[in-house]
């Protein structure tokens, strides 16, 4: 079945350092993949998506590409702020049916002024 | 424009007791996912629902797990019986699923499940 592996957390950074996060997925056919971000008691938010091979998503600084040849959608932020302190999950779905998400284990990144 | 909204947002029960997990969907949507997590780790899919139908259970333990979408009024996810190993946070997402490709699920605050 669908999977999704996530780079195991916590990561600590300095401000204004560079991010990665990587996520690797195993999935039958072509799926969609997105990453989620979570605040302290509250809900997922949609951070970035991507439908195909070679698109890239982007959102507040942050980017992703889906890479089918390594089956990758790593996360990346240039230069990441104190706000940015949260906990990221990769995920994917099936295209079609009922397209529930499958979601990695989630890395808890925290920022330091 | 009220987005995904949950109730409670924290529960506490017995071991034995019943819990009632409610979901609103935001306006305009019809389509409800529930999700579990367990303490550090990731959402797991639970079920799939469709006004008045249950399109696709295959996250849901046999037993004691049941959900409903009524026609009107929230979903809602039932727990009877709670065990310790119920206590986790529980997430309602909705999807509009009428326009664009992949249909974006937008996810309430949660309601974190205790059980004594």
């Amino acid at each position: 079945g669908n999977s999704v592996t996530q780079m195991e957390g916590p990561v600590t950074l300095s401000e204004e350092a560079f991010l990665t996060i990587n996520c690797t997925y195993t999935a039958t056919g072509y799926p969609s993949l997105f990453w989620y971000v979570q605040y302290p008691g509250e809900g997922l938010q949609l951070l970035l998506k991507a439908t195909k091979a070679d698109d890239k998503g982007s959102n507040k600084g942050f980017e992703a590409t889906y890479r089918k040849e390594t089956t990758s959608f790593h996360l990346e932020k240039g230069s990441v702020q104190v706000s940015d302190s949260a906990v990221y999950f990769c995920a994917l779905s099936d295209r079609q049916g009922a397209q529930k998400l499958v979601f990695g284990q989630g890395t808890r990144l925290t920022i330091n002024p | 424009n009220a987005g995904v909204m949950q109730n409670p947002r924290h529960l506490v029960r017995r071991r034995g007791q019943e819990a009632r997990l409610r979901c609103s969907p935001m306006k305009g949507h019809s389509h409800v996912y529930w999700y579990r997590q367990l303490p550090e780790e990731g959402l797991k899919f639970m079920v799939y629902l469709q006004k008045e139908n249950i399109i696709d259970e295959s996250g849901m333990p046999k037993e004691r797990f049941s959900a409903e979408f009524p026609k009107e009024g929230p979903s809602i996810l039932r727990i009877q019986q709670v065990v310790r190993g119920d206590s986790a946070a529980y997430f309602c997402a909705s999807s509009n699923r009428g326009q664009g490709t992949p249909y974006e699920q937008y996810f309430g605050p949660g309601t974190r499940l205790t059980v004594t």
